[in-house]
């Protein structure tokens, strides 16, 4: 049961224009969302996130959108730069204190950014 | 600097031999998590520790061990490696474990199994 999706698995775009990658999730416990970006033989490296008390969270060319009532999450890069090309991951987790919490990744889109 | 180291990167071994994935961080980080990445199935979290001899299940721990005698090295075990097991594994380490944290996480151990 894949509670966290990203449905588009690649997505290619010109330079300098908009990205946008889609997420959408299940469970409406999650109250917490994580971009992870990854290079090729690389590990993933944290990008942004978002509270559900926000519905868009913005550092630099990255912003991250979020629409509750749709479970459904984006993030716009804007312009998009070739160095952009990776795998983003999709995460999401309860907030919780005392550590341990889960995360639950979504599958991943590649994004190629073309000249 | 900062960071999460795996060894092997590279691993191609035969059914049954028992293997064991380092990892060790230098940031002093409380939690440590073992994940894989499977085509069509995003990261999936094997095991993870809270602290030095605390450890538990993740979503998919079946055919893994782990142990945790030490802050720094977080070691992922195969005792009886079958081809299922064949995949890209990562390690990652953070603060206090709270998944709202970013992880930071090692370059990866691509493990095949024939």
């Amino acid at each position: 049961d894949q509670q966290v999706k990203q449905n588009s698995p690649s997505l290619s775009v010109q330079e300098g224009r908009i990205s946008i990658l889609n997420c959408d999730y299940t469970n409406s416990m999650f109250d917490y969302f994580l971009w992870y970006k990854k290079y090729p033989a690389e590990g993933p490296t944290f990008l942004i996130s978002i509270s559900s008390i926000k519905d868009k969270n913005e550092d630099g060319r990255f912003t991250v959108f979020l629409n509750k009532s749709a479970k459904h999450l984006s993030l716009h890069i804007v312009p998009s730069q070739p160095g952009d090309s990776a795998v983003y991951f999709c995460a999401a987790t309860t907030r919780r204190t005392g550590g341990g919490n889960k995360l639950t990744f979504g599958t991943g889109t590649q994004l190629k950014v073309e000249l | 600097e900062a960071q999460v180291t795996q060894n092997p990167r590279y691993l191609i071994t035969v059914t049954g031999k028992k293997l064991t994935v380092t990892c060790s961080q230098n940031m002093n980080h409380e939690y440590m998590s073992w994940y894989r990445q499977d085509p069509g199935l995003g990261l999936r979290q094997i095991y993870y520790s809270m602290n030095v001899e605390v450890t538990d299940k993740g979503d998919v721990p079946e055919g893994y061990k782990v142990s945790r005698k030490e802050k720094r090295n977080f070691p992922l075990i195969l005792e009886s490696p079958s081809p299922n097991q064949t995949s890209l594994y990562f390690c990652a380490s953070s603060e206090s474990g709270n998944a709202i944290e970013p992880q930071h996480f090692g370059d990866g151990t691509r493990l095949s199994i024939l």
